[in-house]
C-alpha cells in the first residue's frame, strides 16, 4: 500500500462542475501539498497546508490531520482545468524536500 | 523574476554515455530538490541539496547517480553509463529559506531524458 493514496485515478467531468479530488496518507506529515501537472509535463504548485482550508480562485484546499485526508475542489470547472492533480506529502522528521507523491488524478473537463 | 529553468528541456543518449542535467534555481532561493518521473510512474524524490551542501541524498541510486549545487552556477544531477532503465523526466524545484521547515516549491520545466 502507498503511503499516499488519491482517488479517483482518473476523472471526467461537464464544464462547470464542482469537482472533489480526495487524498489519504498513513505517514505522519508536517505538510501536505497539491500540485498541477499539465498535459506538456509542467508542475505547478497550486497549495501548501499544514491545517484547515486554502482557497485560491476556484481552487479550494482542505486537510483533516485526525484522519489523515486532504481534498482539493475545483468550483465552476473549466476544460484549462484538465491536468493530473497530485498530493505529495512532506513526511514528519524528514527533510522539506522528501515529498512523497500520490500517483495522481488525471482529470478531463468537456465543455 | 524568470522562474526555475532546467536545461536541456530533451536529452538523448545512448547507453554508456553520461548526462548532465542543469537546473537554475529562482532568483533568491537557495534550496534545489531533483525529482524523477518514470514512464506511467508517480514522481519519486531523489535528492535535497542547499549551496554547497547535500542534506538528503537518500532517494539517489547507490551507483552513476551524483548531484551538486556550487557557490557558483547552477545544480547539476549528473548520470554516468547510462541504462535505458534511466529514461525518465527529471524535474528540479527550489524554494528559498523563510526560516520555517517546510517551504513551497516552485517547479521546473523538467528534462525529459531518452536512453538508446
Amino acid at each position: 500500500k502507498n503511503e499516499v493514496e488519491q482517488s479517483p485515478q482518473n476523472l471526467t467531468a461537464q464544464e462547470g462542475e464542482f469537482i472533489t479530488i480526495n487524498c489519504s496518507y498513513s505517514v505522519g506529515i508536517s505538510a501536505l501539498h497539491w500540485l498541477q501537472q499539465h498535459p506538456g509535463g509542467g508542475i505547478v504548485s497550486l497549495f501548501m497546508l499544514s491545517s484547515g482550508k486554502k482557497k485560491h480562485g476556484r481552487l479550494i484546499a482542505t486537510i483533516n490531520i485526525q484522519e489523515k485526508h486532504s481534498s482539493l475542489h475545483i468550483t465552476a470547472s473549466h476544460p484549462r482545468d484538465s491536468a493530473v492533480y497530485i498530493c505529495a506529502a512532506s513526511h514528519y522528521g524528514g527533510s522539506q524536500g522528501n515529498l512523497i507523491f500520490g500517483k495522481g488524478t488525471k482529470l478531463s473537463v468537456k465543455p | 523574476n524568470a522562474g526555475v529553468m532546467q536545461n536541456p528541456r530533451h536529452l538523448v543518449r545512448r547507453r554508456g554515455q553520461e548526462a548532465r542535467l542543469r537546473c537554475s534555481p529562482m532568483k533568491g532561493h537557495s534550496h534545489v530538490y531533483w525529482y524523477r518521473q518514470l514512464p506511467e510512474e508517480g514522481l519519486k524524490f531523489m535528492v535535497y541539496l542547499q549551496k554547497e551542501n547535500i542534506i538528503d541524498e537518500s532517494g539517489m541510486p547507490k551507483e552513476r547517480f551524483s548531484a551538486e549545487f556550487p557557490k557558483e552556477g547552477p545544480s547539476i544531477l549528473r548520470i554516468q553509463q547510462v541504462v535505458r532503465g534511466d529514461s525518465a523526466a527529471y524535474f528540479c524545484a527550489s524554494s528559498h529559506n523563510s526560516g520555517y521547515s517546510y517551504n513551497e516549491q516552485f517547479f521546473g520545466p523538467g528534462t525529459r531524458l531518452t536512453v538508446l
